[in-house]
């Protein structure tokens, strides 16, 4: 069964360095999403991503957060500058369509921010 | 964005069916109601999604209110794999807005 994947599993970093989490998303799939799962807290939806563009984004996704789909298969979030409140789970989704469609997520990037 | 109630959590025994409530009285007449699950250390998983009537799948059954006020997701038989937070998300186009969710604990 097709499934997201995402790289690394675990990413620790230094305060103030530029990480990029890594998805692939399903092949045939057209929308791109990232979420965030702060330790003990709710998953919190950052940006969607249509057609080589953001379609939607969160009041957390500011001017630090990218995404990018640099190729027909991958979908990259960047951090530019990291913070010790960007520590998280980023959880990378994926759909055919938006809407009521089914997302499929991957098993997240673990984010240390030290 | 629609608001939702869940219990915060609830126990079942193994092979036992689960009945996990939604309250969603603010949702609107067209948007779905979707199911997503959470177990321990991964990324949320699809369950099930449904409108207006009630809604079967291999992992469950989903039940809808008349009014759509509220909804039950059915887990027919409990697993020790279905130990996981449940979310009962209606549609916010472009994205999934999770609440807290229903922890279920099952014991063998």
């Amino acid at each position: 069964e097709p499934e997201v994947t995402q790289t690394p599993s675990h990413q620790v970093t230094q305060m103030g360095q530029e990480v990029i989490l890594r998805c692939v998303p399903i092949s045939n799939h057209l929308y791109f999403y990232w979420y965030r799962q702060i330790l003990g807290q709710k998953v919190e939806f950052l940006v969607s991503f249509y057609n080589n563009e953001i379609s939607e984004k969160s009041e957390i996704f500011d001017d630090q957060f990218s995404v990018e789909r640099p190729d027909g298969s991958n979908f990259t979030l960047k951090i530019r500058s990291t913070k010790l409140e960007d520590s998280a789970m980023y959880f990378c989704a994926s759909s055919t369509v938006a809407g009521t469609d089914t997302q499929y997520f991957g098993p997240g990037t673990r984010l240390t921010v030290l | 964005d629609a608001k939702t109630t869940q219990p915060n959590s609830m126990e079942s025994n193994e092979e036992e069916p689960v009945h996990l409530p939604c309250n969603h009285s603010t949702i609107s007449g067209t948007d779905y109601i979707h199911w997503y699950r959470q177990l321990p250390s991964q990324g949320p998983e699809y369950v099930i999604h449904g409108l207006t009537s009630n809604v079967n799948n291999r992992m469950a059954s989903l039940a809808i209110a008349e009014d759509r006020k509220s909804s039950t997701l059915i887990l027919h038989r409990a697993t020790l794999r279905d130990a996981a937070v449940y979310y009962c998300i209606p549609d916010s186009f472009q994205k999934l807005v999770f609440g807290t969710g229903t922890r279920l604990l099952v014991s063998p």
